[in-house]
């Protein structure tokens, strides 16, 4: 599996778009990028995943760079609901394959 | 459409015992997955069932063990708990992962966990 890196936490005001980077730099051309979240000591939340097109769903929208080495994942109005540790997770669409989650970045959203 | 359901909500054993966790998938998947999350270790990848056999484990040791019903629950069983085997458990499932199936065919949801302590 590639690895991610992500930065361990940011801060966001409450009704602000929220940015999370992710770096991917040794993807390969078969491996989708996954974000999930997950809210203290709750399941992990699936938000959204991509392969090289950015796309946008009811949660959030995804960002891929056209060389596919990095990615951010945009919550549009953050609420305080939105606090959570953001996984930035890539993974061929293989049979398979596990989830490897890394670190994480902690999202915090004030009011 | 229920989600993952995951039981008992809470569980203490003490050391030597043996844990029983349950978990009942979203309706119509066939594919149970079984993550470990300890304090300060992260999430890590345990066992994969599906259609009732056991397809990957992760590295963990064989007191880890589990099962999955014809009707696509799914059993974790750690035997001789250690004290480091305190930990959310957590049961995600999917739609059987094939090749070629359409992206976020096998999107794993996740359940709430089961949260184990060893004393």
């Amino acid at each position: 599996d590639a690895k991610t890196t992500q930065p361990p936490s940011m801060d966001c005001a409450e009704g602000r778009a929220a940015n999370l980077p992710c770096n991917h730099s040794t993807i390969s051309g078969n491996e989708y990028v996954y974000w999930y979240r997950q809210i203290h000591s709750q399941g992990p939340q699936y938000i959204i995943h991509g392969l090289k097109n950015n796309e946008t769903n009811e949660m959030a929208s995804l960002i891929i760079t056209e060389d596919r080495k990095s990615s951010t994942l945009i919550l549009p109005h953050a609420t305080l609901r939105d606090t959570a540790v953001y996984y930035c997770i890539v993974r061929a669409m293989e049979y398979g394959n596990k989830l490897v989650f890394g670190a994480g970045t902690i999202l915090r959203v004030k009011s | 459409e229920a989600g993952v359901t995951q039981s008992p909500t809470h569980l203490i054993k003490t050391r030597g015992q043996q844990a029983t966790l349950r978990c009942s998938p979203i309706s119509g998947h066939t594919s149970v997955y079984w993550y470990q999350q300890a304090l300060g270790l992260g999430l890590q990848f345990l066992l994969w069932y599906d259609e009732g056999e056991e397809r990957n484990r992760g590295n963990f040791p064989p007191r880890f063990s589990g099962r999955q019903f014809p009707n696509y629950s799914s059993e974790l069983n750690v035997n001789a708990l250690e004290l480091e085997d305190s930990a959310l458990y957590l049961c995600a499932s999917s739609l059987e992962p094939t090749f070629g199936s359409p992206p976020g065919t096998d999107t794993q949801y996740f359940g709430p966990g089961t949260r184990l302590t060893v004393l």
